[in-house]
């Protein structure tokens, strides 16, 4: 059975930074793109970045380029959000989602999610 | 950026009827090499993170049932949903996945029980 656990959401103060951590089973990881997307309270999805299995690609919404950084551990099965300069429009919860291929970027499974609020 | 537009903003229907959302792309997102329109819809019911339904616009994701159909090209995409069950009542997001990014979704509709 396909498992993704995100952790690391948090409160955190406007300018600070946080960490994702997305921990999969179930699957060859190292076999498939990965995708993180967003959803602010009441809100809709945001695809936030994306990276390539071997991790060559990296891709980014223009919310966050130059803040965010996508990464992973393919020994470890493990995805990484690393968020920098946080505002307080990233408040969101931020799923982790595997991508339906190498190069299909549509989301075959999803996380239960992680909150991360920012606020003074 | 290819925008994603989806109407209505939320519908109401009756148990068993049929309900359809409709999506439209600024672009095509048709790709002549592989034939393919990069078109997903997903399912996402309060509290729960989205679920897959549909991919390459018309590919039913395993497990779905057969009510949930998908159906367009180019820029124009709808899904539908026959015999409408209790379980339904959902926010379906379109999403597109053509090269380049941003890969956007769309604003949401709420389907719910007239």
């Amino acid at each position: 059975e396909v498992q993704l656990v995100e952790s690391g959401g948090g409160l955190v103060k406007p300018g600070g930074s946080l960490r994702l951590s997305c921990a999969v089973s179930g699957f060859t990881f190292s076999s498939y793109s990965m995708n993180w997307v967003r959803q602010a309270p009441g809100k809709g999805l945001e695809w936030v970045a994306s990276i390539f299995s071997s991790s060559t690609y990296t891709y980014y919404a223009e919310s966050v380029k130059g803040r965010f950084t996508i990464s992973r551990d393919n020994a470890k099965d493990s995805l990484y959000l690393q968020m920098n300069s946080l505002r307080a429009e990233d408040t969101a919860v931020y799923y982790c989602a595997r991508a339906g291929g190498n190069w299909e970027y549509f989301s075959d499974h999803w996380g239960q999610g992680t909150l991360v609020t920012v606020s003074s | 950026d290819i925008v994603m537009t989806q109407s209505p903003d939320s519908l109401a229907v009756s148990l068993g009827e049929r309900a359809t959302i409709n999506c439209k792309s600024s672009q095509s997102l048709f790709y002549s090499a592989n034939n393919k329109n990069y078109l997903a819809w997903y399912q996402q019911k309060p509290g729960q993170p989205p679920k897959l339904l549909i991919y390459w616009a018309s590919t039913r994701e395993s497990g779905v049932p057969d009510r949930f159909i998908g159906s367009g090209s180019g820029t124009d995409f709808a899904l539908t949903i026959n015999n409408l069950q209790a379980e339904d009542v959902a926010v379906y997001y379109c999403q597109h996945y053509y090269s380049p990014p941003p890969w956007t979704f769309g604003e949401g509709t709420e389907v719910e029980i007239k």
